[in-house]
């Protein structure tokens, strides 16, 4: 089992539709996770982190659910600018970063 | 305030070269990690250093493959020999603190081509 698995899509979603990712990990010690956003052939930009039950900001909110060892990401009224990848991350232990292999959202007019 | 700096962006190589890849992490940071993305594939952690010191190289290829930050001027991947499957996008992190963990920031990565 992969330490973080992430459905690698496409979502194709019509402008201003509301459309979620799930993200399971394998490591049950991780405190904290994170939501990066990767465009085509540039670097990973932090979108959010958790380190509690969920975080929101804006149109994004991401939920923590340590029993069932999942992390999901909500994008309410998708914008055409939403297209990207969205990659989860749970961290090891310390600094590790360990990044799924990413869910990617198309938005269309 | 200035992100993490890469260079170069793009760096083609023919097998057998160096490849040789920098990152100035970001002002105030003194933590670097480097990561790989191979192409469809999920970023993965290579190594994480602080100033003159390797912290952990767990994900560093065991030969050809080395990185230093030293106590002047930005951290350094190098990659000697170069084989085709060494072909990549080659990712600097930096971070403020001490772990754990500490949000990690990206540079524009060093995209190396092997011909």
């Amino acid at each position: 089992r992969k330490e973080v698995e992430q459905d690698p899509g496409p979502f194709n979603v019509p402008e201003g539709a509301t459309v979620a990712f799930n993200c399971t990990y394998s490591n049950s010690a991780s405190q904290s996770f994170f939501w990066y956003r990767q465009d085509c052939r540039k670097e990973p930009k932090l979108l959010m982190s958790v380190y509690s039950s969920g975080n929101e900001d804006g149109r994004f909110t991401a939920q923590l659910n340590r029993a069932s060892q999942y992390i999901s990401l909500l994008i309410r009224d998708s914008k055409l600018s939403d297209s990207a990848t969205y990659l989860c991350v749970s961290p090891d232990s310390s600094y590790k970063l360990i990044f799924g292999s990413g869910t990617r959202l198309l938005v269309r007019p | 305030n200035a992100g993490v700096m890469q260079n170069p962006r793009h760096l083609v190589r023919r097998r057998g070269q160096e490849a040789r890849l920098r990152c100035s992490p970001m002002k105030g940071h003194s933590h670097v990690y480097w990561y790989r993305q191979l192409p469809e594939e999920g970023l993965k952690f290579m190594v994480y250093l602080q100033k003159e010191n390797i912290i952990d190289e767990s994900g560093m290829p065991k030969e050809r493959f080395s990185a230093e930050f030293p106590k002047e001027g930005p951290s350094i991947l190098r990659i000697q020999q170069v084989v085709r499957g060494d072909s990549a996008a080659y990712f600097c992190a930096s971070s403020p603190g001490t772990p754990p963990i500490y949000e990690q920031y990206f540079g524009p990565g060093t995209r190396l081509t092997v011909t």
